[in-house]
């Protein structure tokens, strides 16, 4: 079975600062790995995704996410934190083969302060 | 266009209503899906349609009955549900449903409530 942990249910920075958040994966197959991004009363939306063509990702709203298959990671980093990206932010991973199935970590909360 | 509705927003229902939330897409895609989704928690799966057919059924109660009409449109039938029912629940779709690659496009969401 594959499955994701989060590390930090709650993440807080400072606007301007760093954004860091932890995922690391548990997978007996190469995994295809996500991040998604839900906004209050809002659906989920797609930051970006690794699918093996490269180890360092970019995705939108200048987020990007590196696969390190020796640590088991894909940690999810921006540069520059804006009060918009206050979210919920959820890493999954999917099984593949013949029935596709994303199994979710239980998500990171990130509060950008001014 | 890369839009999933879904219908209606919110919906408040007793538990002897029989409703149904509405799912739809225009992207193409041939898998479709439902989670459910309970307060400061990960969205769960609930069903899955793969070409238009139920691929995946992960133990969810009879109370609960999805239906795909054809491949851009997924229903989700409720009838005598329970309080603890209560969630926003979330319809998907991608592109294939067979490829563990494939993006999974969400819809804003119903938040259901069972009085």
């Amino acid at each position: 079975a594959q499955s994701v942990t989060q590390l930090g249910s709650h993440v807080s920075v400072s606007e301007g600062a760093l954004v860091l958040l932890r995922c690391n994966y548990s997978s007996s197959v190469p995994p295809y790995l996500f991040w998604y991004v839900q906004y209050p009363n809002q659906g989920l939306q797609l930051l970006l995704k690794y699918t093996s063509a490269a180890t360092l990702v970019k995705g939108i709203n200048g987020f990007e996410a590196e696969f390190k298959k020796s640590e088991t990671s894909f940690h999810l980093t921006k540069p520059s934190a804006h009060m918009s990206d206050a979210a919920e932010y959820f890493c999954a991973v999917s099984s593949g083969g013949s029935n596709y199935k994303l199994t979710f970590g239980k998500g990171t909360l990130l509060t950008v302060n001014p | 266009d890369t839009e999933v509705t879904q219908t209606p927003k919110h919906l408040v229902m007793g538990m002897t209503n029989k409703k149904s939330l509405k799912c739809e897409q225009h992207m193409g895609h041939r898998a479709m899906y439902w989670y459910k989704q309970k307060a400061k928690k990960p969205p769960e799966l609930m069903f899955v349609y793969s070409y238009e057919k139920l691929s995946i059924n992960e133990s969810v109660p009879s109370r609960f009955s999805p239906e795909c009409p054809n491949s851009s449109l997924l229903n989700l039938h409720l009838h005598a549900l329970q309080p603890e029912d209560s969630a926003l629940y979330l319809c998907a779709s991608s592109p294939q449903g067979r490829r563990g690659t494939d993006t999974q496009y969400f819809g804003p969401g119903t938040r259901l409530t069972v009085l």
